[in-house]
């Protein structure tokens, strides 16, 4: 069986703070994939970041990071300076076989 | 680039009513994906289709739920003497097959239905 945990249900912060929001991730399989959706008020799944199990590289995207630990089975991710537009409800996922198994979700408030 | 397309939007009903939804996916994608979203919740696997081919079911599919998927293009998911636990967003997602990953799930702007 997959599961996935986001165990922050809010963060609110300031204007051009820092954002990271925890995952944790559960599954039997081998080969897999990760991946963090933002859901804006408009309701539409907006893909943002993925990572391979194979692929521990962590990087940065502009102003998103994230963090792979396969030891901690932990896929964090990261919003730096962050803003207004960054209001919204954040997915984590798995990917095995055919479809996705979701994370129950963290709401993002920044404030101006 | 056409996007994923749902309709309608919104839909409120009432109990014991019978509703039909619609998803027409990217073009060129042979998969097709259904999922549900309650308040508060993250989406949830309902069923999938390759091509006209419904593969996989999931146990949220009660018998008053049917979906298909006639010529491989556009989906149907229909609800039938809808209860007011239905009350959720149905999103529906593709991806292309072949030597495409399809892990690249392109969601839709989903349905939000309403049962009173």
């Amino acid at each position: 069986a997959q599961k996935v945990t986001q165990a922050q249900t809010e963060i609110s912060v300031v204007e051009k703070e820092d954002v990271t929001l925890d995952c944790v991730y559960e599954t039997r399989d081998t080969t897999y994939y990760l991946f963090w959706y933002k859901q804006p008020p408009s309701g539409e799944l907006v893909f943002l970041i993925r990572r391979n199990s194979f692929d521990e590289q962590n990087e940065i995207s502009g102003r998103y990071s994230w963090n792979f630990q396969k030891s901690t089975s932990s896929f964090n991710f990261t919003i730096t300076a962050s803003q207004v537009v960054d209001s919204a409800v954040y997915f984590c996922a798995l990917f095995n076989d055919y479809k996705l198994s979701f994370g129950a979700g963290t709401t993002v408030t920044v404030r101006a | 680039d056409t996007g994923v397309s749902q309709d309608p939007r919104h839909k409120i009903t009432k109990r014991g009513q019978n509703v039909t939804f619609r998803c027409d996916p990217i073009s060129e994608h042979n998969r097709l994906y259904w999922y549900r979203q309650t308040l508060g919740q993250g989406p949830e696997f309902l069923t999938y289709f390759q091509n006209e081919a419904q593969l996989e079911k999931s146990r949220l599919l009660s018998d008053r739920f049917s979906a298909e998927r006639p010529k491989g293009s556009f989906s149907t998911l229909e609800i039938q003497r809808t209860e007011q636990g239905d009350s959720a967003m149905y999103l529906c997602a593709s991806s292309s097959g072949g030597d495409r990953a399809p892990y690249e799930q392109y969601f839709g702007p989903g349905t939000r239905l309403t049962v009173t």
